[in-house]
């Protein structure tokens, strides 16, 4: 049963222009949601989050978009850049478990192209 | 500030063998997670330590996995017996609190390959 879809394995853009990656969940007791971002050989880390009270939050190029009532968040990355080519998990998590519990999507890799 | 440790970086056994990863968290941060990530998956989360103790180990397979945070610090996973499809990264990640809406921080991973 997986809970948080990416069904994009892999993207590809070009330098300059705009990257959407999406994600689709289906238990709707999530309410926080992340996305991470991942170099080979490196661990996943952090780029930006949304809580379920929001529908965008923005950080400097990268924005995340939640559309609760489709169960659908996206990740723009304006203007794109080379070093944005990684894989990129999004991420949920509900407030009944208490405790923080991670439920990962399978990864999108992104390249972007100069 | 030094991040998430692992070691090893790498290791290639044979199934049926035992293996052991050692994970030392971000100082001062409570909360410890062990995750796996099968090639092409997302991690998933295998266990939770708050502190020394355990939160959630449901997802963890416990005939063969087992893992402690002596302290409430350092932690190390054990498998024992090893199978082909335990082949993945493990991840080790900390959180200051474990609270709901916070961050984690992961640490590179250990790369296990069972022939």
């Amino acid at each position: 049963d997986q809970q948080v879809k990416q069904n994009s394995p892999s993207l590809s853009v070009q330098e300059g222009r705009i990257s959407i990656l999406n994600c689709d969940y289906t238990n709707s007791m999530f309410d926080y949601f992340l996305w991470y971002k991942k170099y080979p050989a490196e661990g996943p880390t952090f780029l930006i989050s949304i809580s379920s009270i929001k529908d965008k939050n923005e950080d400097g190029r990268f924005t995340v978009f939640l559309n609760k009532s489709a169960k659908h968040l996206s990740l723009h990355i304006v203007p794109s850049q080379p070093g944005d080519s990684a894989v990129y998990f999004c991420a949920a998590s509900d407030i009944g478990q208490g405790a923080q519990k991670l439920v990962f999507g399978q990864g999108t890799r992104l390249t972007i192209n100069p | 500030e030094a991040g998430v440790a692992q070691s090893p970086r790498y290791k290639i056994i044979e199934k049926r063998q035992s293996v052991a990863f050692w994970c030392n968290p971000i100082s001062g941060h409570a909360t410890l997670y062990w995750y796996q990530q099968i090639l092409g998956q997302g991690p998933k989360l295998l266990i939770q330590f708050q502190n020394n103790g355990v939160v959630d180990d449901s997802q963890l397979p416990k005939d063969r996995f087992s893992a402690e945070r002596l302290k409430g610090v350092d932690s190390t996973l054990k498998i024992q017996p090893a199978k082909l499809e335990d082949s993945a990264v493990y991840l080790c990640a900390s959180g200051l609190a474990g609270r709901h809406q916070e961050t984690q921080y992961f640490g590179p991973g250990t790369r296990l390959l069972v022939l």
